[in-house]
């Protein structure tokens, strides 16, 4: 098991385009979380996605928005990107159990977005 | 609002020395906490989380809820524990995780 594998490693775009990431996820889970993780900063929560439907969302604006297929993979997309947005944007999977001590989050290694 | 805080963002020690990275947080509930590890050019891990009262890698932790503090101790530093560290929190299952800023550690051989 390859663990959360996040496509593409390294992303250079320019402001005002919109961008597409991929997330897999660990095998047997069916939660998956986005995080922006800026330079110098802990990760912050973008959205959870569960059963194709966003569960839970954070403090983010609408530009950004997501998806969830129904083999557990999940997309995130930013629209009309700002200098901002430059960050390393996190992918964590978990199996939603209903129980917090065993909803533990397993993390990608991140995809690097440089909006120029 | 609930909220994680660490507040020492560099941390250096010798090797053999203790350590302990700090960590304090908000939440009127009863949260799950973790503390995460994050090597050089390798993905954010778990290192270990309250519930399981593990000691990973010679790392323990204890929830102190009377301070609301979680602080990350280990007797005797390697150089290999030279890493970034984030403490967090989840207030239920398929919560977010709210992540502090993170310390990181640097351990001086």
């Amino acid at each position: 098991d390859a663990g959360v594998t996040q496509s593409p490693t390294h992303l250079i775009k320019t402001r005002g385009q919109q961008v597409t990431l991929r997330c897999s996820p660990k095998s047997g889970h069916d939660t998956v979380s986005w995080y922006q993780q800026a330079l110098g900063q802990g990760p912050q929560f973008i959205f959870q996605y569960y059963e194709e439907e966003e569960r839970q969302r954070g403090n983010f604006p609408d530009r950004f928005s997501g998806h969830q297929f129904p083999n557990y993979s999940s997309e995130l997309n930013v629209n009309a990107l700002l200098l901002g947005d430059s960050a390393l944007y996190l992918c964590a999977s978990s199996l939603f159990t209903g129980t917090v001590s065993t909803d533990t989050q397993y993390f990608g290694p991140g995809t690097r977005l440089t909006v120029l | 609002a609930q909220r994680v805080t660490q507040p020492e963002k560099l941390l250096s020690v010798f090797k053999g020395a203790p350590v302990e990275l700090k960590c304090n947080y908000s939440y009127s509930g009863s949260p799950e906490l973790f503390w995460y590890v994050q090597y050089s050019r390798q993905r954010l891990q778990l290192l270990l989380r309250h519930i399981s009262r593990e000691s990973i890698k010679g790392f323990t932790a204890d929830l102190n809820k009377g301070e609301t503090s979680f602080h990350l101790k280990k007797p005797f530093a390697q150089e290999e524990d030279s890493a970034m560290y984030y403490c967090a929190l989840m207030r239920t299952s398929y919560d977010k995780v709210i992540f502090g800023p993170g310390t990181s550690l640097s351990v001086i051989p």
